[in-house]
């Protein structure tokens, strides 16, 4: 059974940081791109980041450019998405994606909430 | 400002048929890319509902359909249930943005 299951969200304090996690099971996580997809309160969803199944090649939302790195351990079949200079308008819950090789996902993990606020 | 254009809310009656639209652009629906659209209940993930603008995942009812054409695709709901009041989100790759793009979403209310 395929799963994914977020961690790392939390309270943090604007400009500060923090790494958000995906661990990924059942299946061969090596195999496939990844995302992460984020929804503020009450808004609608929002893609994030994405990155390739060997980690070469990652793209982000022009909005985080710059603050947001993703990453990968293939070893561990973990996701990883770590973000600096948060702002308030980062606050949502993020949920990793398993890309099903036509640019869409059928796989979800649970999410996890980032809120950023003083 | 969503890249993908959708109606905030559609209602409808059980029993009826409704439709969700999705309007993009040249660099992304109108580019040849596929439409995806999900259905998300409160406090939930996304669900597939629709892969390759019409192909629905195993499990869902051929109640749902989806379709594309030119720069727009729209989901069709016939046969409104009560279990299908939720938000729906068409999703596309955008090759100006190098990334998946979403519609803002669009809320179902059966009446």
């Amino acid at each position: 059974e395929v799963q994914l299951v977020e961690s790392g969200g939390g309270l943090v304090q604007p400009g500060g940081s923090l790494r958000l996690s995906c661990a990924a099971s059942g299946f061969t996580f090596s195999s496939y791109w990844m995302h992460w997809v984020r929804q503020a309160p009450g808004m609608g969803l929002e893609w994030v980041s994405h990155i390739k199944s060997d980690g070469s090649s990652t793209s982000y939302a022009d909005v985080v450019k710059g603050r947001f790195t993703i990453s990968r351990d293939n070893a561990k079949n973990t996701l990883y998405l770590q973000m600096n200079s948060l702002r308030a308008e980062d606050t949502a819950v993020y949920y990793c994606a398993r890309d099903s090789g036509g640019s869409y996902s059928y796989y979800w993990g649970q999410g996890t909430l980032v809120t950023v606020s003083s | 400002q969503s890249v993908l254009t959708q109606p905030p809310s559609v209602s409808g009656a059980p029993g009826q048929r409704v439709t969700i639209s999705c309007t993009g652009s040249s660099s992304n629906i109108g580019a040849g890319f596929d439409v995806h659209w999900y259905q998300q209940l409160p406090g939930t993930a996304p669900k597939l509902l629709i892969y390759g603008n019409s192909n629905r995942p195993s499990g869902v009812p051929d109640r749902f359909s989806g379709s594309k054409s030119g720069t727009s695709a729209s989901l069709a709901v016939t046969g409104l249930q009560a279990e299908d009041e939720a938000d729906y989100y068409c999703q596309s790759y955008d090759s100006s943005l190098s990334g998946w793009v979403f519609g803002g979403g669009t809320k179902l209310t059966v009446l």
